[in-house]
């Protein structure tokens, strides 16, 4: 079946560094989602990319969609104490199932 | 708009006891989806229902988890009996519709089997 993996599991960043996580599908996606899952929350939706290549900006984040749909990425400029938790991507295919990845958990160090 | 709903927040039981849990949807959500996070793992599909008929259940062991959605509102997850590996959270989300569209999630039932 299909398969999200998701690139680094943990990133330690200190406050106002960059960082980029990835997400990686094993079939081609009609289209991914994101979600950010605060310690102790339950998820929340945070973009949708439909189109290949397609870029979105949500202030100090940038999600990227690539050209073969199989892959994501998410990078986040100037790392806030506010960007703690866990991004998720979601990625839909045939069947209007979505599968989620394993997360990438954020620790940011004052 | 009042968020999706979920009862209880946490349940601890022994293994091979039955549990429920309980979920209400946005209103006018047509599309109702029970997931298992495991710790420190992403949500995994449990059940997806549009409407009142379930659209996948693959995922479900069905030799211990049922769950319904009959007036294709409020829907129930029951597990009977439980054993150890079941210690998760439920969370259940809703949307407007199947897949282009975002999912609401509820805030989660713990439940932890001793």
């Amino acid at each position: 079946g299909q398969q999200v993996m998701q690139i680094p599991q943990y990133q330690h960043v200190q406050e106002g560094e960059d960082f980029t996580t990835y997400c990686n599908s094993s079939t081609t996606l009609s289209n991914i989602q994101w979600y950010k899952q605060r310690p102790g929350g339950h998820p929340v939706f945070l973009i949708q990319l439909v189109k290949s290549g397609e870029v979105k900006k949500q202030k100090r984040l940038t999600f990227q969609f690539g050209e073969a749909k199989k892959n994501s990425s998410l990078h986040i400029t100037a790392t806030q104490t506010t960007d703690v938790g866990t991004y998720f991507c979601a990625g839909l295919a045939a069947g209007n199932k979505l599968t989620f990845g394993g997360g990438t958990r954020v620790l940011v160090k004052p | 708009e009042a968020g999706v709903a979920q009862s209880p927040r946490y349940k601890i039981i022994e293994k091979r006891q039955s549990v429920a849990f309980w979920c209400n949807p946005i209103s006018g959500h047509a599309t109702l989806y029970w997931y298992q996070q495991i710790l420190g793992q992403g949500p995994k599909l449990l059940i997806q229902f549009q409407n009142n008929g379930v659209v996948d259940d693959s995922q479900l062991p069905k030799d211990r988890f049922s769950a319904e959605r009959l007036k294709g509102v409020d829907s129930t997850l029951k597990i009977q009996p439980a054993k150890l590996e079941d210690s998760a959270v439920y969370l259940c989300a809703s949307s407007p519709g199947q897949g282009i569209h975002e999912q609401y999630f509820g805030p989660g039932t713990r439940l932890t089997v001793t």
